[in-house]
């Protein structure tokens, strides 16, 4: 069973940062979050991860709270292509993918 | 760098067949995926390959099982389909089984079963 819980789903207006939380109350010490998502009828896409501190890509930040338990993403200026389900995981570095069922998240003009 | 692809992108079976579907890792990855993704669901896990050799397997029965080639290419085959099996299958390559560089997902297998 996955082993993080996000809201079922989400909207957001284009051009707004869209911020997506995920809670991980029993993460383990050496575990990662990992943040995929997955556009319409495409196979999910790798956004971030991290262990302990907050990260920043081209694509998204991740934020992780000082307790591990919760962490946020954060697409910094929504556009409609970022509409999609959003995957937060929870796994170590040679542990398989544990998909729950994600947030749905609409971006709206 | 190439991307994963899979084929066929559609298929149709009839319940009680074999079918196979095969998946190309990105170039460089050496670790192979598959999971299974019914309809409003997140995909499910099915097993990995690391050179060669099946390292995980996830709560699928015997009936569903994988290769990985030399060139890290892989196929999953499933027997004696059944009307459950109809969902989208993925493939995701990654580095040395350990996948801090992030898995790379293949846009998948629509299978159905009828």
């Amino acid at each position: 069973d996955a082993k993080t819980t996000q809201p079922t789903s989400m909207d957001c207006a284009e051009g707004r940062a869209a911020n997506l939380p995920c809670n991980h109350s029993t993460i383990s010490g050496n575990e990662y979050v990992y943040w995929y998502r997955q556009i319409h009828s495409q196979g999910p896409q790798y956004i971030i991860h991290g262990l302990k501190n907050n990260e920043t890509n081209e694509m998204a930040s991740l934020i992780i709270t000082e307790d591990r338990k919760s962490s946020t993403l954060i697409l910094p200026h929504a556009t409609l292509r970022d509409t999609a389900v959003y995957y937060c995981i929870v796994g170590s570095g040679n542990t398989p993918l544990v998909f729950g069922k994600g947030t749905r998240l609409s971006v709206i003009a | 760098e190439t991307g994963v692809t899979q084929s066929p992108t559609h298929l149709i079976k009839t319940r009680g067949q074999q079918v196979t579907l095969r998946c190309s890792s990105q170039s460089g990855h050496n670790t192979v995926s598959w999971y299974q993704q019914a309809l409003g669901q997140g995909p499910q896990f099915i097993f990995q390959y690391y050179r060669e050799e099946e390292n995980g397997r996830g709560n699928f029965p015997p009936r569903f099982s994988g290769l990985q080639f030399p060139n890290y290419s892989s196929e999953l085959n499933v027997n004696a389909l059944e009307l459950d099996d109809s969902a989208l299958y993925l493939c995701a390559s990654s580095w040395g089984g350990t996948p801090n560089y992030g898995y790379t997902f293949g846009s998948g297998t629509r299978l159905t079963v009828v």
